[in-house]
């Protein structure tokens, strides 16, 4: 099991409000990641970071912003939550040698109403 | 355009029977081809992980097989458990970034009946 943790596992939330995801790791990983995944399809990565001060926006187009203050911290936060995010937001750290294994958290599903 | 197109799309079986789920890629340059297991409301698990020159890889019970000349791969479950029940995903890497890009499949949902 990796040592990989997200808060909260559960959140339902009103439109507009603030959330912050939390991600944190305790395997001393630079690089770190977080995913969107919806019911039955494909996970995709909306934002990356090879380490302290450095985050880069994926594939997947987001309103939301990260930061990388600490190495094994990578909290996500939505400045206004809006029905359109509700989905499954996954967390995930690898190594910085070559193309390791990523190790993912279990999770933090999102419901905004 | 780079995919990774996983079949079938779900699959019910009963325990202790075999089964082979199956990821066709499109992704070059290849550089390697995981298989992970995701049980419900948990984060992806890595089974295997095969690169270029190799065509077979087993964990236990899990057996994945590449072949790279045709990019297709597949992953057979021996005498599946209840606890297999989970969605496998075929997750591939290129090889050209430095960030390892990955692509992942949307999976193959597995039901085992007792």
């Amino acid at each position: 099991e990796a040592d990989i943790y997200q808060t909260p596992r559960y959140l339902v939330i009103g439109t507009g409000k603030k959330i912050t995801l939390e991600c944190s790791q305790t395997m001393g990983h630079d690089k770190m990641y977080w995913y969107q995944q919806d019911p039955g399809m494909e996970l995709h990565l909306i934002h990356y970071s090879y380490g302290v001060n450095s985050t880069e926006k994926g594939d997947l187009s987001s309103e939301s912003t990260v930061s990388r203050i600490r190495t094994e911290h990578f909290p996500l936060t939505l400045e206004s939550a809006r029905p359109s995010h509700t989905s499954q937001y996954l967390c995930a750290s690898s190594t910085r040698q070559g193309q390791e294994t990523q190790y993912f958290g279990p999770g933090t599903r999102l419901l905004v109403l | 355009k780079n995919q990774v197109e996983q079949s079938p799309q779900s699959l019910i079986i009963l325990e202790g029977k075999n089964c082979t789920l199956q990821c066709n890629y499109t992704v070059s340059p290849f550089s390697n081809l995981r298989w992970y297991k995701q049980d419900t409301g948990r984060g992806p698990v890595s089974l295997t992980i095969m690169t270029f020159s190799e065509n077979t890889k087993s964990n236990g019970r899990y057996t994945a097989t590449l072949d790279a000349d045709t990019k297709q791969s597949s992953l057979h479950i021996t005498a599946s458990q209840l606890s297999d029940s989970a969605s496998y995903i075929c997750v591939v890497t290129d090889r050209g970034s430095t960030l390892g890009r990955l692509y992942f499949g949307r999976g193959t949902q597995l039901t085992v009946w007792p």
